[in-house]
């Protein structure tokens, strides 16, 4: 199974921070990648699709970037409803798997 | 309007079996993937597998093959996570999603969540 490894696993930040997080596959995935953020008690909720595809709906402080092994999450100016965990998801080949997680804290 | 709603939560002992549901309405449910992800309390999300209403084409991840059981009913437009013998490992909460149309990472619309709690 194609391993994905989420860096950090949370952070600190503050409201209008610019916040990066990363994803590393274990084998290329071409830009079978999306990102989702969860916030407690929530269903996850799709942000980004094709690794750089902004899904509708979500606002343009959103942004990813990325193919083959590498990929990131950024968000420009951090709002206050941002706090939450963030995964991204291989959807190159089966199994598909989700990064550990990353908590973005105040 | 895209709806994926879920069966509510369960109370079970070990050793019973359960199947819960995942209705989609608003689009061609046949068409488009439904998954099964597990999270068990204060862990990540775990991806289960996908079936493919048209054809109730599955696959399971290894880690959950011999696990559970997921299948499809395109005629009343529900998906299903089932087990046959219930363990206390399996609490958790289950979420059910709809791949969309670009296949790319894209599961688009989800289920609020249906808790399994598994207790003797």
């Amino acid at each position: 199974a194609i391993q994905m490894t989420q860096s950090p696993s949370s952070l600190t930040a503050s409201v209008g921070d610019r916040v990066t997080i990363s994803c590393r596959a274990s084998q290329g995935i071409r830009k079978d990648l999306g990102w989702y953020q969860q916030k407690p008690g929530k269903a996850p909720k799709l942000l980004i699709y094709a690794a750089s595809t902004l899904q509708s709906g979500v606002p343009s402080r959103f942004s990813g970037s990325g193919s083959g092994t590498d990929f990131s999450l950024t968000i420009s100016s951090l709002q206050p409803e941002d706090f939450a965990t963030y995964y991204c998801l291989q959807d190159y080949d089966y199994p598909l798997t989700f990064g550990q997680g990353t908590k973005v804290e105040i | 309007e895209v709806q994926v709603v879920q069966s509510g939560a369960e109370v079970k002992k070990p050793g019973e079996s359960l199947k819960i549901s995942c209705k989609g309405s608003g689009y061609n449910f046949a068409n488009y993937f439904i998954a099964w992800v597990r999270q068990m309390p204060g862990k990540g999300l775990e991806w289960m597998g996908v079936v493919f209403p048209g054809d109730s084409d599955t696959t399971y991840s290894p880690s959950f093959r011999g696990q559970v059981t997921i299948s499809a009913d395109k005629s009343i437009n529900t998906a299903y996570l089932q087990w046959s013998s219930l363990k206390a490992s399996d609490s958790g909460m289950y979420y059910c999603a709809r791949r969309g149309g670009a296949a790319s990472g894209d599961f688009d619309y989800w289920g609020q969540g249906t808790l399994v709690t598994v207790s003797s």
